[in-house]
């Protein structure tokens, strides 16, 4: 069975600041993972996904990348706002669109 | 592009009411959609994969008649909570895939649904 953990838990860091938030699967056999905002209280939005045949995917100040030998994802945000405050889930699929998640980093970015 | 809605967005509700919760694809036709529940500060857990025109899968411990799950069109997904109890307050959120199958698609998601019973 998949398990998806994220490290961090919470983390907090001034404006500005470039960070890094891990995600670390136990089954290698990760078809492919996606990268999640969540505000409080909201849906998920979908930030980056990255396909079974990528090794990583940007998007504006977001990269993500995906090392399935060693069951890790990053996702690296740039120059952090205080917008980017909120949750930050990863996701992976083993084939069919079913999402195992990640446990969560709660990001604030503060002023 | 790609825009799941969810309605409605908060129930509230006395205990041994039965809720609908609805899950539409507007612009993209969803052959599957999926149904999930997320605990306060939890991650989310899937309940069950709705597939068109046929019975949905449901993940283990998850009670198929407690949670009656319906997909009668490409575009619609319904999850009834049956005679809903307190122990059912919770966020449940579904989301749909572009296209058929084989992971390849990334899944949008409804904004969710927050069911508090009394």
């Amino acid at each position: 069975k998949q398990e998806v953990t994220q490290i961090p838990a919470a983390l907090s860091v001034p404006e500005g600041e470039n960070l890094v938030l891990n995600c670390s699967f136990t089954d290698s056999a990760i078809y492919n993972l996606q990268w999640f905002r969540q505000d409080p209280g909201k849906g998920l939005t979908s930030l980056l996904l990255i396909q079974s045949s990528q090794r990583e995917q940007t998007s504006g100040r977001l990269n993500a990348s995906l090392d399935k030998s060693s069951g890790r994802s990053t996702l690296y945000i740039a120059a952090s706002q205080p917008g980017d405050s909120a949750t930050y889930l990863c996701a992976g699929t083993g084939g069919g669109n079913k999402l195992t998640f990640g446990t969560g980093t709660q990001l604030k970015v503060e002023l | 592009g790609a825009v799941v809605s969810q309605h409605p967005s908060r129930v509230i509700c006395k205990s041994g009411t039965s809720v609908k919760i609805e899950c539409r694809s507007l612009d993209f036709q969803a052959t599957t959609m999926f149904w999930y529940r997320q605990f306060p500060k939890k991650s989310l857990m899937l309940m069950a994969t709705s597939n068109e025109g046929s019975k949905a899968t449901y993940e283990q411990g998850v009670e198929k008649d407690k949670f009656l799950i319906n997909h009668a069109s490409l575009t619609l997904s319904t999850l009834t909570v049956t005679s809903a109890h307190p122990e059912d307050s919770s966020f449940y959120i579904c989301s749909a895939g572009q296209g058929a199958g084989g992971g390849n698609q990334p899944q949008h998601f409804g904004d969710g649904t927050r069911l508090s019973i009394l």
